[in-house]
């Protein structure tokens, strides 16, 4: 099947510091990907979806300048959290849909980030 | 807006043992429901979906049943195995939402 990969799968950083997450499609272009966090005994939460060569849409409570979404290419996205603070120590997780229904998901394994 | 609700766990069972993961979901309209699997170190996968009342998504030996009266989307095994060990997640998409809600996954251990 398709296959995500993404990277780091672990970072530890320090307080101000930025750290930059890749997420690439390895055998597919994906038309849409999809970045989501989620806190311990919380529910995936939706962050941004990002087009391809467009700005990425950011859902309402997202910080657009904390959280840097750059789409580069269509098999390349990347998430950069700036500034990070401890508050910001979570598990954020890509994906990419190869097609416009969305139905069709593949996920990356995640990114466990942890904010000193 | 559109929510689910699944069982906390964390899981743990015998091998052979039933399994059966709550899920129960708000949303308006039909939406469609999936089950997705996590093993450890790799990301999620798609267990198995349904997509109108009624229906049974299968997959694995695993099962779950579109409840539209209970807003339910439960997921069963009859018979576990170690390897079924795993975080499980419960979700939804809405058409004319288009974005997968997910659950807060079910860690489920399964000792030999």
């Amino acid at each position: 099947g398709a296959v995500v990969s993404q990277h780091p799968s672990r970072v530890i950083c320090k307080s101000g510091t930025s750290v930059k997450i890749e997420c690439r499609s390895l055998d597919f272009q994906a038309t849409t990907m999809f970045w989501y966090r989620q806190f311990p005994k919380q529910s995936l939460m939706l962050m941004a979806t990002s087009n391809e060569g467009s700005k990425a849409t950011y859902e309402q409570g997202v910080e657009k300048d904390k959280f840097l979404i750059n789409h580069a290419s269509l098999t390349l996205s990347t998430l950069t959290v700036t500034s990070a603070h401890p508050e910001d120590s979570s598990f954020y997780i890509c994906s990419a849909s190869r097609d416009r229904s969305n139905e069709k998901l593949f996920f990356g394994s995640g990114t466990q980030l942890s904010v000193l | 807006g559109d929510s689910v609700t699944q069982m906390e766990g964390p899981v743990t069972l015998s091998e052979e043992a039933f399994l059966t993961i709550n899920c129960t979901y708000t949303a308006t309209g039909y939406p469609s429901l999936f089950w997705y699997v996590q093993y450890p170190g790799e990301g999620l996968q798609l267990l198995l979906k349904a997509t109108k009342a009624d229906d049974k998504g299968s997959n694995k030996g695993f099962e779950a049943t579109y409840r539209k009266e209970t807003t339910s989307f439960h997921l069963e095994k009859g018979s576990v195995q170690v390897s079924d060990s795993a975080v499980y997640f419960c979700a939804l998409i809405n058409f004319g939402n288009e974005k997968l809600t997910f659950g807060t996954g079910t860690r489920l251990t399964i000792i030999p």
